[in-house]
């Protein structure tokens, strides 16, 4: 079956700019999780959803940083005011339920702010 | 506090050695514990995983042990092939939850 998808692939902003960062997870899957890789770095954690709701939201940086998951499938994280710290891969990964599940990992979105 | 130290950083190996590389975690709470390895510009994959209930865990030439009193797992790669080559992290999930802690990763180089 499908696995977790991610658009965009790319995305280069400006500073300041708002973007969108859209996650399709596989299909069933309850939990929903984002994470953000650096250059040689492991995935950091940001945020993740059971259903359509935030249970976990520790990882966010600050509250430029924002995500929804209104439906329950789809969620899209969305920064504003870009910065270039937040120059990263953002990875998503979706699993059947939280907790002790696999999490699987669609193939991420490289946001470049320059 | 939510943390997870990954040892080594680079690791070398010639076809058909054995590679092992050691992590260690902070939360007690901690119960589960996945492997993923990502080669460049991919996806991290899921290798294997464990969970606290069992002390280790075999698929194929890959192996994963979990040693709870010193809050310690490592994987074990037998017979490596250079296909192996990748980097590999390490994680464990925080409080029981969904959130895993990500360790540095390590850089495995298998020489043919």
């Amino acid at each position: 079956g499908a696995g977790v998808s991610q658009t965009p692939s790319n995305k280069v902003t400006e500073k300041g700019k708002y973007v969108e960062l859209r996650c399709d997870p596989i299909s069933g899957h309850t939990a929903l999780y984002w994470y953000r890789q650096s250059l040689g770095q492991g995935p950091e954690f940001l945020i993740y959803f059971q259903g359509t709701g935030a249970a976990d939201d520790s990882g966010l940086p600050n509250d430029r940083f924002f995500a929804v998951r209104p439906e329950g499938s789809v969620s899209t994280l969305k920064i504003q005011r870009t910065e270039r710290g937040d120059s990263a891969v953002y990875l998503c990964a979706s699993s059947p339920s939280q907790g002790l599940y696999e999490q699987y990992f669609g193939p991420g979105t490289r946001l470049t702010v320059t | 506090g939510e943390n997870v130290e990954q040892h080594p950083s680079t690791l070398s190996v010639q076809e058909g050695d054995s590679a092992v590389i050691k992590c260690t975690y902070s939360d007690s709470a901690s119960n589960y514990f996945p492997w993923y390895k990502q080669e460049l510009g991919k996806r991290p994959q899921l290798i294997i995983d464990i969970r606290s209930n069992v002390g280790e865990k075999k698929d194929q030439r890959i192996a994963v042990t979990l040693n709870k009193t010193a809050k310690h797992f490592s994987l074990h790669i037998t017979e490596t092939q250079p296909e192996d080559s990748a980097v590999y992290f390490c994680a464990a999930n925080y409080n029981q939850g969904g959130k895993l802690i990500f360790g540095q990763g390590t850089e495995l180089s298998v020489k043919p």
